[in-house]
C-alpha cells in the first residue's frame, strides 16, 4: 500500500465548475500536507499547504484536512482552462515528502 | 522562494555510460533532495542530500548506481552510473528551506534518454 493515494484521473471539469480532488494517507505520523500543481513538461510548484483539521482557503483554492479519516482534499472553484494540470498530494514525514500518484485535471471550455 | 538551476537540461546517452547532473541554488539550504519522475508517473525520491552528512538513499536506490555529492550549501550533483534504458527519466533537484516541507521548491529537471 502506497503511503499517499490519489485517483489518477483524468478528472474532466467544465469551465467555471468546481474541481474536487481527493487524497488519503496511511501514516498517522504525517502532520503537514501539501498540494503541488505540475503542468506538462514543467516541474511541480507548491500551491497549498495545510497542517490542522479543517479548511484553508487561498483565492480559488480550498484545502481540507481530516486527520481522523486520514483524508486531504483540494477544491478549485471557478475552474479555468489554465487549471488543466496534474495535481500532486504530498505528506511530510521523517524529513521528506511522500507524493501521491497525482490527479490529472482537464478543464473543458 | 528559491531559484534552482540544473545542468544539463536534457541529454541522450549510450547504455553503459554515466551522466552527472548538477544542481545550483541561489541561496544556502541545508536540505536538498533528488527525485526521479518517469513518463506519466509521480515523483520518486532517490535520496536526501544534506550538507555535512552522507546522502540517505531510499529503498531501491543505491550509492553505487546514484552517487551524490554535496560539497556546500548551494550545490549538489547526482551521477547516474552504468546507465540502461530503464534509467530514462526526468531527474529533479529539490530544496527545502524550512526543514518541514513548507518551502520545498523544485528545479526545472534534467530529461535523460538512454539508448
Amino acid at each position: 500500500q502506497k503511503e499517499v493515494e490519489q485517483n489518477s484521473g483524468p478528472l474532466s471539469v467544465p469551465e467555471g465548475a468546481i474541481a474536487s480532488l481527493n487524497c488519503t494517507y496511511s501514516d498517522r505520523g504525517s502532520q503537514s500536507f501539501f498540494w503541488y500543481r505540475q503542468y506538462s513538461g514543467k516541474s511541480p510548484e507548491l500551491i497549498m499547504s495545510i497542517y490542522s483539521n479543517g479548511d484553508k482557503e487561498d483565492g480559488r483554492f480550498t484545502a481540507q484536512l481530516n486527520k481522523a479519516s486520514q483524508y486531504v482534499s483540494l477544491l478549485i472553484r471557478d475552474s479555468q482552462p489554465s487549471d488543466s494540470a496534474t495535481y500532486l498530494c504530498a505528506g511530510w514525514q521523517w524529513g521528506k515528502l511522500q507524493f501521491g500518484a497525482g490527479t490529472q485535471v482537464v478543464v473543458t471550455p | 522562494s528559491a531559484v534552482i538551476s540544473q545542468k544539463p537540461s536534457r541529454d541522450i546517452c549510450q547504455r553503459g555510460t554515466s551522466l552527472t547532473i548538477q544542481c545550483q541554488v541561489d541561496s544556502q539550504v541545508t536540505m536538498m533532495f533528488w527525485y526521479r519522475q518517469q513518463p506519466g508517473q509521480s515523483l520518486t525520491l532517490i535520496a536526501t542530500a544534506n550538507q555535512g552528512s552522507e546522502a540517505t538513499y531510499e529503498s531501491g536506490f543505491v550509492i553505487d548506481k546514484f552517487p551524490i555529492s554535496r560539497p556546500n550549501l548551494t550545490f549538489s550533483t547526482l551521477t547516474v552510473s552504468n546507465m540502461s534504458p530503464e534509467d530514462s527519466s526526468i531527474y529533479l533537484c529539490s530544496v527545502d528551506k524550512s526543514g518541514s516541507g513548507d518551502e520545498q521548491f523544485f528545479g526545472p529537471g534534467t530529461r535523460l534518454t538512454v539508448l
